[in-house]
């Protein structure tokens, strides 16, 4: 089975801090995502990576950098917190470029920001 | 704007019926479509696709739906389980060139009554 390992389930941070949030998967995949889940607006993609090194913005990259240096983890950065960043984030991976390629998901990190 | 939509925040079904769960979308070059189901403290998994190419794929007591003239979708659970309760997310594949990443809808809460 496909494991996506987000490192925190959650996590506290004031507003103004730099907060790193790492995911790590074991099957290889060469896509990895990072999304938030907001009540009434969904999953919304924050950035992506399809290869190492290599990034892309979705649809709310602001606030927001990634890090891909190896090929299994994929590291969402908030350079500096803010309140309207509370939310739950989700790490996803896939290893295909079609279309109904399933993303697999780790648990979730729920961030509050105070 | 909202490019995959759920309009029904919430479903409420007796156990044994069958649940309906409707998304529409606006983009027609979408050439994939995905359920994914999420309990809570949980990631979503993936439930069930189609391509666009289709107007049904069906598995075991999943079906979905997709009548492409109205932009619409439909995941039919029947017979509904109590196990069954959980946020179900409509999701698309909006990218000819197949980077693997999904646009997602609101979501829809669905409660299955023993």
């Amino acid at each position: 089975d496909v494991k996506v390992t987000q490192s925190s389930r959650y996590l506290v941070k004031r507003t103004g801090e730099k907060v790193f949030l790492e995911c790590v998967q074991d099957m290889d995949h060469e896509n990895m995502f990072w999304y938030r889940q907001d009540p009434g607006l969904g999953l919304r993609l924050i950035y992506f990576s399809y290869d190492v090194k290599m990034k892309e913005k979705g649809d709310i990259p602001e606030g927001y950098s990634v890090s891909r240096e190896k090929k299994e983890r994929f590291s969402l950065i908030l350079e500096s917190a803010s309140t309207n960043q509370t939310s739950m984030y989700l790490c996803a991976s896939n290893n295909s470029g079609r279309g109904d390629s399933p993303l697999h998901f780790g648990n979730g990190t729920r961030l509050t920001v105070t | 704007d909202q490019q995959v939509k759920q309009n029904s925040p919430s479903l409420s079904v007796q156990e044994g019926r069958i649940s309906i769960l409707n998304c529409d979308y606006t983009n027609s070059m979408f050439d994939y479509f995905l359920w994914y189901k999420k309990y809570p403290a949980e990631g979503p998994t993936f439930l069930i696709s189609i391509s666009s190419i289709k107007d049904k794929n069906e598995d075991g007591r999943f079906t979905v739906f997709l009548n492409k003239s109205a932009k619409h979708l439909s995941l039919h659970i029947v017979p509904s389980q109590p196990g069954d309760s959980a946020v179900y997310f409509c999701a698309a594949s909006p990218d000819p060139s197949n980077t693997g990443k999904l646009i997602f809808g609101q979501g829809t809460t669905l409660q299955v009554k023993p």
